[in-house]
C-alpha cells in the first residue's frame, strides 16, 4: 500500500520559474517530512525537512509548505535553476529517528536554460 | 551529518552468484536501513539493522535472499543471494543521525 503519493511525475519549467511538486499522505502518524534531490549516479540528499507542528518552512530558495488537516504538503522552488535539474523524493517517517522513512514515487525536474 | 562509504560503486554480476554491499559510516549510529531503487523508481525499505540484534525485512523481503551483518555500530553489509536479472538495481544504505537521513552513493548492480 502506497502511504505517500506523490505529483506530477515529471516537472518542465522555465529557468527563474517556480517549482511545485506535491505530496500527499494517509498515516496520519507520520510526523517528520522531508524531501530528498537525487542526481544521476548519486543517492539521494536531504534537502528540506518540516515537522507538522509549522506550516511552512524555507531555506533558500526552497520552501515547504504543510497542511495537517489536509494531509498535504508541498515543495517550492523558487527562481529555478538548470542546476536543479534533478529527482525529487517526499518521504515521510513516524517518531523520526527510531523508523525508516517511506518515500513518495518521485518527480523528474527539469529546468529550462 | 554522518558520512557513509558505501562499496562497491557498481557491479556487473552472473545470476546464480552472490554479491556483498559494505556500508561504512564516520560515526557510530544505532539504526542502519538498506534501500532497494529499481530503474527510475523510488525507494523500497529492505531491511533495518540493529547492532547487536537480526535484521528486521520488510514485507516482500527475506533473509536468505537478502543477508545482513551488522558487527559494530559503523559497519554494515547487504548480501544480495542466488542473483537474478531481477535483482538489477541500486542499493542504498542510510543512517539517521542529528541532520535527518543520509544515504550512501549507492550500488548499482547489474545481473547478467
Amino acid at each position: 500500500q502506497q502511504q505517500v503519493k506523490q505529483s506530477p511525475q515529471s516537472l518542465i519549467v522555465q529557468k527563474g520559474g517556480i517549482s511545485i511538486i506535491n505530496c500527499a499522505y494517509e498515516n496520519t502518524a507520520f510526523d517528520y517530512f522531508p524531501w530528498y534531490q537525487q542526481f544521476p549516479g548519486k543517492g539521494p540528499a536531504l534537502l528540506i525537512a518540516i515537522r507538522p507542528d509549522v506550516s511552512e518552512k524555507k531555506e533558500g530558495r526552497f520552501t515547504i509548505s504543510f497542511n495537517k488537516s489536509a494531509k498535504q504538503f508541498s515543495l517550492h522552488i523558487m527562481d529555478s535553476q538548470p542546476g536543479d535539474s534533478a529527482t525529487y523524493f517526499c518521504a515521510a517517517s513516524a517518531g523520526y529517528a527510531a523508523r525508516q522513512l517511506t518515500f513518495g514515487s518521485g518527480t523528474q525536474l527539469t529546468v529550462l536554460p | 551529518s554522518a558520512v557513509i562509504s558505501q562499496k562497491p560503486s557498481r557491479d556487473i554480476c552472473q545470476r546464480g552468484t552472490s554479491l556483498t554491499i559494505q556500508c561504512q559510516v564516520d560515526s557510530q549510529v544505532t539504526m542502519m536501513f538498506w534501500y532497494r531503487q529499481q530503474p527510475g523508481q523510488s525507494l523500497t525499505l529492505i531491511a533495518t539493522a540493529n547492532q547487536g540484534s537480526e535484521a528486521t525485512y520488510e514485507s516482500g523481503f527475506v533473509i536468505d535472499k537478502f543477508p545482513i551483518s551488522r558487527p559494530n555500530l559503523t559497519f554494515s553489509t547487504l548480501t544480495v543471494s542466488n542473483m537474478s536479472p531481477e535483482d538489477s538495481s541500486i542499493y542504498l544504505c542510510s543512517v539517521n543521525d542529528n541532520y535527518g537521513y543520509t544515504f550512501g552513493s549507492g550500488t548499482r548492480l547489474t545481473v547478467v
